[in-house]
């Protein structure tokens, strides 16, 4: 069964600092890997979508990469600032299904 | 862009009342999922169909039922509310794969 764990699970930094945040899967064999955003009390937002045969995804201070192999991906925050706060979470898609396991999430704090 | 709508925010029941979460989607998408989210365990996926009046389940079905009468509406029915059935709800949709997918904003549902 996959399973995805992010770490850590919660990060604080100040404005302006470049962060990465790590999600890791225990079956390489996925269709696609996508990152989501989490504003509390609400739903997700899709910020990046890597298909199993892609490297890396970039959109404005985003970038997620993909190591299928090992089972890993980033996710590359550029330049933070405090709207970036909020839950960042992975998914992998076993199918174009897009039937989706997700990670924990990672809790991001970006101060002022 | 991409409006997935679900009925309620917040709703409030009593243990062993029939419970009805709706959600409807605007971009002809095939593919719709029902999430359950709590603290600690994540998101967990509970049913998801891929057409109308198709359904399949997901990690944890029990206690739920679904319906697809329509391809818009995907409606997710708790037949005898419990306590353990607390939980946030989030409903989902998606074209074929490789697409994201899109989610509402969640229903807060409380049983009491």
């Amino acid at each position: 069964k996959q399973e995805v764990t992010q770490i850590p699970a919660a990060l604080s930094v100040p404005e302006g600092e470049n962060l990465v945040l790590n999600c890791s899967f225990t079956d390489s064999a996925i269709y696609n890997l996508q990152w989501f955003r989490q504003d509390p009390g609400k739903g997700l937002t899709s910020l990046l979508l890597i298909q199993s045969s892609q490297r890396e995804q970039t959109s404005g201070r985003l970038n997620a990469s993909l190591d299928k192999s090992s089972g890993r991906s980033t996710l590359y925050i550029a330049a933070s600032q405090p709207g970036d706060s909020a839950t960042y979470l992975c998914a992998v898609s076993r199918d174009a299904g897009n039937m989706l396991t997700f990670g924990g999430g990672t809790r991001l704090m970006v101060k002022p | 862009d991409v409006k997935v709508t679900q009925s309620s925010r917040y709703l409030v029941k009593r243990t062993g009342e029939k419970v009805f979460l709706e959600c409807v989607q605007d971009m002809d998408h095939e593919n719709m999922f029902w999430y359950r989210q709590d603290p600690g365990l994540g998101l967990r996926l509970i049913y998801f169909s891929y057409d109308v009046k198709m359904k399949e389940k997901g990690d944890i079905p029990e206690g739920y039922s679904v319906s697809r009468e329509k391809k818009e509406r995907f409606s997710l029915i708790l037949e005898s509310a419990s306590t353990n059935q607390t939980s946030m709800y989030l409903c989902a949709s998606s074209g074929t794969s490789p697409v994201p997918l899109h989610f509402g904003n969640g229903t807060r549902l409380t049983v009491t």
